[in-house]
């Protein structure tokens, strides 16, 4: 069982609201990754950090946004959710080495924006 | 661009069966690994299985095996003996070599074992 965590598991908020969705990995892990999931499709790279105060963006545009200042900490923010916004999310971290790049994934969040 | 493709978006089988869930991928790459993931209906998504690309040999874990071949571009697994707790969501992945975590996915094979 991978010792990351993704809070809430689930999200219903309306329209131009503030979210932020958390991410938290107890592995000491240097790189973590926001992956995007629609139902039924492929999961799709919005963000990722190779260590504190490196974040970059993925293959997938998105308007969120992220931070990391502790190495176990990755949250991902909308400043104004929209309908578009409804998707899975799901948080990940390695460490590279013998199992090059095994990714740990979270339980992901579901948000619905209404 | 890298590109990976199932063609296969629900498959079933009978409990202690055997199944095959189908993967081609694309890349110019010649330095790369493959993953199945594992997505059950908890969501959390576990790797089943990797191949090096170097590696000629296909892998293996316990009832979980691949059929890697390169020159095709294929990456298919192999579930022996299907358990109900294989239900899930299978994913195979791509990732480069020195891209670190950045996986590229496939759109997923929705595996459903029937006792």
């Amino acid at each position: 069982e991978a010792d990351i965590y993704q809070t809430p598991r689930y999200l219903v908020i309306g329209t131009g609201k503030k979210i932020t969705l958390e991410c938290s990995q107890t592995m000491g892990h240097d790189k973590m990754y926001w992956y995007q999931q629609d139902p039924g499709m492929e999961l799709h790279l919005i963000h990722y950090s190779y260590g504190v105060n490196s974040t970059e963006k993925g293959d997938l545009s998105s308007e969120s946004t992220v931070s990391r200042i502790r190495t176990e900490h990755f949250p991902l923010t909308l400043e104004s959710a929209r309908p578009s916004h409804t998707s899975q999310y799901l948080c990940a971290s390695s460490v590279e080495g013998l199992a090059n790049e095994k990714l740990f994934f979270g339980s992901g969040t579901q948000l619905s924006v209404l | 661009a890298q590109t990976v493709t199932q063609s296969q978006p629900e498959m079933s089988v009978q409990e202690a069966e055997t199944v095959t869930l189908s993967c081609t991928y694309d890349t110019s790459e010649n330095n790369y690994y493959l993953f199945w993931y594992k997505q059950p209906p908890s969501r959390q998504m576990i790797l089943v299985i990797r191949q090096e690309a170097y590696k000629q040999q296909n892998a293996t874990e316990n009832r979980f095996s691949v059929n890697f071949q390169k020159a095709a571009k294929s990456f298919s697994l192999k579930i022996s003996d299907s358990q109900l707790g294989d239900t899930a969501m299978y994913f195979c992945a791509l990732n480069i070599y020195n891209q670190g975590g950045k996986l590229i996915f496939g759109q997923g094979t929705e595996l459903s074992v029937k006792p």
